[in-house]
C-alpha cells in the first residue's frame, strides 16, 4: 500500500523566514505528487503538482516544491513566510494508474509575527 | 462558476439517526470521493466512484453508504451504525484523464 509521510505535524516559522515542509512517499514508481493547503473549516486547495517533466514546480502564493526521485521526496518551500500562510498543508500522491489518492497526515504551519 | 458544493456547512443530529450529506459538482468529472477528516489524522477515504452506478469502498466504509445515480451527484449517508460520526466530511472530484482532485468546502457533522 502507498504511504505518504509528512515529517513534523506542527511547524513554526517567523514571518519572513524560510518555510520548509517535508514529504516522503513510498512508491517505487514515480507517482503524481501534490501539495494542498487547508484553512480552518474549509476544503483543500491545490498549491502545486508534479506530473512529469521539470522536477522543480512552482505553485500559487510563492510556494514551490522539488521532486527528488532518489530520495522519494517532494518537499514544499517558500522563501519568505507571510502571516497568511498559516494553515494546514497536505502532501498527496496518486499513482499513474488508477484514481486513488493517498494523503499525508498534514502539517500545521504557524507563522510568528 | 464550476465547482463542488456541499450542503449544509454545519449539520447536527441526534445519536441513532441516519443523515445524508450532499455533494454536487458541475465540473463534468467522472470520479468522485468522500473523505473523513479528524484532527491529527489527515484525510481518510470513505468511498469513491469512478462512474455512474458504480462505487468502491475506501479504508473506512463501515457505517457509511453512498449512491451515484447521476454524474453530478454523490451523496453520503452516515448511518446509525457509524460509531463515531462526528467529523469534518470532504467531497472531492477528479477527471479520469486529469491529475489532481478538486475539493468541496466540507460539511461539519456533529452527533450528540
Amino acid at each position: 500500500a502507498q504511504s505518504v509521510t509528512q515529517l513534523g505535524s506542527h511547524v513554526s516559522v517567523s514571518e519572513g523566514a524560510l518555510v520548509l515542509l517535508r514529504c516522503n512517499y513510498s512508491s517505487s514508481v514515480p507517482p503524481y505528487l501534490f501539495w494542498y493547503v487547508q484553512y480552518p473549516n474549509q476544503g483543500l486547495q491545490l498549491l502545486l503538482k508534479y506530473t512529469t517533466g521539470a522536477t522543480l514546480v512552482k505553485g500559487i502564493n510563492g510556494f514551490e516544491a522539488e521532486f527528488k526521485k532518489s530520495e522519494t521526496s517532494f518537499h514544499l518551500t517558500k522563501p519568505s513566510a507571510h502571516m497568511s500562510d498559516a494553515a494546514e498543508y497536505f502532501c498527496a500522491v496518486r499513482l499513474n494508474t488508477g484514481n486513488q489518492f493517498y494523503f499525508g497526515t498534514g502539517t500545521s504551519l504557524t507563522v510568528i509575527p | 462558476d464550476g465547482g463542488i458544493t456541499q450542503s449544509p456547512k454545519y449539520l447536527f443530529r441526534k445519536e441513532g439517526q441516519n443523515v445524508t450529506l450532499s455533494c454536487e459538482q458541475n465540473l463534468n468529472h467522472d470520479a468522485m470521493y468522500w473523505y473523513r477528516q479528524d484532527p491529527g489524522q489527515g484525510l481518510r477515504l470513505i468511498y469513491y466512484s469512478q462512474i455512474v452506478n458504480d462505487f468502491q469502498k475506501g479504508d473506512i466504509a463501515e457505517g457509511y453508504s453512498v449512491s451515484r445515480e447521476k454524474k453530478e451527484s454523490f451523496p453520503l449517508t452516515v448511518t446509525s451504525a457509524q460509531k463515531n460520526p462526528t467529523a469534518f466530511y470532504l467531497c472531492a472530484s477528479s477527471p479520469v484523464r486529469g491529475y489532481e482532485q478538486y475539493f468541496g468546502p466540507g460539511t461539519r457533522l456533529t452527533v450528540t
